[in-house]
């Protein structure tokens, strides 16, 4: 079965960077792009991104460009996500998360989330 | 980007009675060469992620309970809860995927009991 399992919780002060990390399973990994999209605390959920497991091709969200990369690793079927200059509006739940065809469309796999908490 | 907006903001709806929930597109997302809608519904509960419902506006997941239904076309669609159960309890999001890989979830629309 299809399995998305994400690193754990990071604290992390303002200007610093993090990367989450997201492992699949159950699945050829370069068939599919993974996307990650964040929650802030009591809010909705927002799209960072995508990349394609394939060849590595991105989109980002215009407002996280020039801060957000994403990468994979098909040698261990894990995608990542780091963010860099990170401010408090960062701390959120990330998640990766995977479509039903390959380019993204409606996400039918979920990672568990990883809660990234940025305070000095 | 397509923007989503979703009405009402929350809805309290007694135990066997439907609750309907209302998506709005800035521009259509019905795609004329197959048309198709790229329109798809979550629920998400506290401390989980998303679970998604239906897709294409109107095709429900496996596994779904068929009180869950999709309709609407173009820039209008509904997410309609036949007769709510306590499990029910959730927020539901709206996505547009017409433009994926970039895609837009509305605000949410949370669901409680009467």
């Amino acid at each position: 079965q299809v399995q998305l399992v994400q690193s754990g919780a990071e604290v992390k002060k303002p200007g610093a960077s993090v990367k989450v990390s997201c492992k699949a399973s159950g699945y050829t990994f370069t068939s599919y792009g993974i996307s990650w999209v964040r929650q802030a605390p009591g809010q909705g959920l927002e799209w960072m991104g995508w990349i394609s497991a394939y060849n590595g091709n991105t989109n980002y969200a215009q407002k996280l460009q020039g801060r957000v990369t994403m990468t994979t690793d098909t040698s261990t079927s894990t995608a990542y996500m780091e963010l860099r200059s990170l401010r408090s509006d960062d701390t959120a739940v990330y998640y990766c998360a995977r479509g039903r065809y390959g380019s993204g469309s409606y996400y039918t796999y979920w990672g568990q989330g990883t809660l990234v908490t940025v305070s000095s | 980007d397509i923007v989503m907006t979703q009405s009402p903001d929350s809805l309290a709806v007694s135990l066997g009675e439907r609750a309907t929930i209302n998506c709005k597109s800035s521009q259509s997302v019905l795609y004329s060469s197959n048309n198709k809608n790229y329109l798809a519904w979550y629920q998400q509960k506290p401390g989980q992620p998303p679970k998604l419902l239906i897709y294409w506006a109107s095709t429900r997941e496996s596994g779904v309970p068929d009180r869950f239904s999709g309709s609407g076309s173009g820039t209008d669609f509904t997410l309609t809860i036949s007769s709510l159960q306590a499990e029910d309890v959730a927020v539901y999001y709206c996505q547009q995927y017409y433009s994926t890989p970039l895609v837009t979830f509305g605000p949410g629309t949370k669901v409680d009991i009467k």
